[in-house]
């Protein structure tokens, strides 16, 4: 089946400092959403990316879906504590398939 | 709009009882409602995929004589995990694909967290 791979695992980053997590797949997407969960809630949509090399940009969140449509990454600028948390990517048309996770702290 | 209720949020039970969680959506009916297990510090893993009104579909590796789900009305779905053991204590998450949108759209629900003691 389709396998989502996401690195890093985790990321350490100074506040203020860019940052960039990287989702790969096996197959080809059709498209590739990006989900946020903060210690002890629930994952929370964050964008859809459905265009090869389409680019999304959320304030200080840019999010790259590759041209292939096989690789997808989010980058952080001026992260800020409220940053925190666990970023997923997930892909699939039918069933959504995540990838492990970027698991993300702040050091003030 | 589009908005997921789960209940409970948590659970705590003893091993050997089955405990039943609920997924509703509240402001959409949902032709299809998705289950999710996430143990600590680890990804979303999907366990099945639930169409109303008829039989769940089990992903592989997941006892569907374990994970019972029902999937009655629209904007109802429930799993319920019997004779659990301390093993099946996880963050379990549904999601809900409504009526007329788009396939690929989920709403996920705000989770139960379910220990088994």
């Amino acid at each position: 089946g389709q396998q989502v791979m996401q690195i890093p695992q985790y990321q350490h980053v100074q506040e203020g400092e860019d940052f960039t997590t990287y989702c790969n797949s096996s197959t080809t997407l059709s498209n590739i959403q990006w989900y946020k969960q903060r210690p002890g809630g629930h994952p929370v949509f964050l964008i859809q990316l459905v265009k090869s090399g389409e680019v999304k940009k959320q304030k200080r969140l840019t999010f790259q879906f590759g041209e292939a449509k096989k690789n997808s990454s989010l980058h952080i600028t001026a992260t800020q504590t409220t940053d925190v948390g666990t970023y997923f990517c997930a892909g699939g048309y039918y069933k959504l398939s995540f990838g492990a996770g970027t698991t993300v702290t702040v050091r003030a | 709009g589009a908005v997921v209720s789960q209940h409970p949020s948590w659970v705590i039970c003893k091993s050997g009882t089955s405990v039943k969680i609920e997924c509703r959506s509240l402001d959409f009916q949902a032709t299809t409602m998705f289950w999710y297990r996430q143990f600590p510090k680890q990804s979303l893993m999907l366990m099945a995929t639930s169409n109303e009104g008829s039989k769940a579909t089990y992903e592989q590796g997941v006892e569907k004589d374990k994970f019972l789900i029902n999937h009655a009305s629209l904007t109802l779905s429930t799993l319920t995990v019997t004779s659990a053991h301390p093993e099946d204590s996880s963050f379990y998450i549904c999601s809900a694909r409504g009526v007329g949108r788009a396939y690929n759209e989920q709403f996920f629900g705000p989770g139960t967290r379910l220990t088994v003691l």
